[in-house]
């Protein structure tokens, strides 16, 4: 089975509306990374989060390692934000691979 | 700031030929990735290069080779591509943190 499991697979929202992304790892894992895939198809790194909180802006990241999974809140929601949202987990090999969730596909509407 | 940098950004070809993408990065890095990202958005890791030195090999086609000059250049070749070769590509540059940054990928379509 799949080691990293997102969730929701698609999400729609009006603008200014809060978004929660989920991310399970079915492993153990070293850390885990949140991705934000352009609709071009480049990818920015969003977060580097071996445990605990971090906020930038708007984006919210959450990671329990120990219950194998993390969050990704996005608060006032905002039409640039639509794409696909990824999360990717290192596991314990120590080898720097990551694997790679199905992704959620964000869409902002006005 | 782009940091990593692919080209082409698109590719199209026809069954059989050769191609070759190129990436580099600027951040000092000593380790750099080529991923394969399928139709359904999963990004598969294909090759992985410590300072030239192949560390980790996935089971991919031999079609597929990585070539390098140095440590902040890592090339992709496929000899004789094939249409389940049509993917985007992308390249990541590895620091000391972990933190992959990407390269804005190269589609290629193989008719």
């Amino acid at each position: 089975g799949q080691q990293v499991q997102q969730s929701p697979a698609s999400l729609v929202l009006q603008e200014g509306e809060n978004a929660e992304l989920q991310c399970n790892f079915s492993t153990s894992l070293n850390s885990m990374q949140w991705f934000y895939q352009r609709p071009e198809g480049s990818l920015v790194s969003l977060f580097y989060n071996p445990s605990g909180t971090k906020q930038s802006g708007r984006l919210t990241s959450t990671t329990v390692i120990k219950e194998r999974r993390s969050s990704l809140h996005i608060s006032s929601s905002q039409i640039t934000d639509s794409g696909t949202y990824l999360c990717a987990m290192e596991p314990p090999s120590g080898s720097w691979q990551l694997i790679f969730g199905s992704g959620t596909q964000l869409t902002v509407m006005p | 700031e782009t940091a990593v940098f692919q080209t082409p950004n698109y590719h199209v070809t026809q069954v059989g030929n050769e191609v070759s993408f190129n990436c580099k990065q600027t951040l000092g890095h000593d380790t750099m990735y080529w991923y394969k990202q399928d139709s359904k958005k999963l990004l598969k890791i294909m090759f992985s290069y410590n300072n030239k030195q192949l560390i980790v090999n996935e089971t991919v086609p031999r079609r597929f080779s990585p070539q390098s000059s140095d440590k902040a250049h890592l090339n992709l070749r496929i000899k004789s591509v094939e249409p389940e070769d049509s993917a985007v590509y992308l390249c990541a540059s590895v620091g000391q943190g972990y933190e992959q940054y990407f390269g804005p990928g190269t589609r290629l379509t193989v008719l």
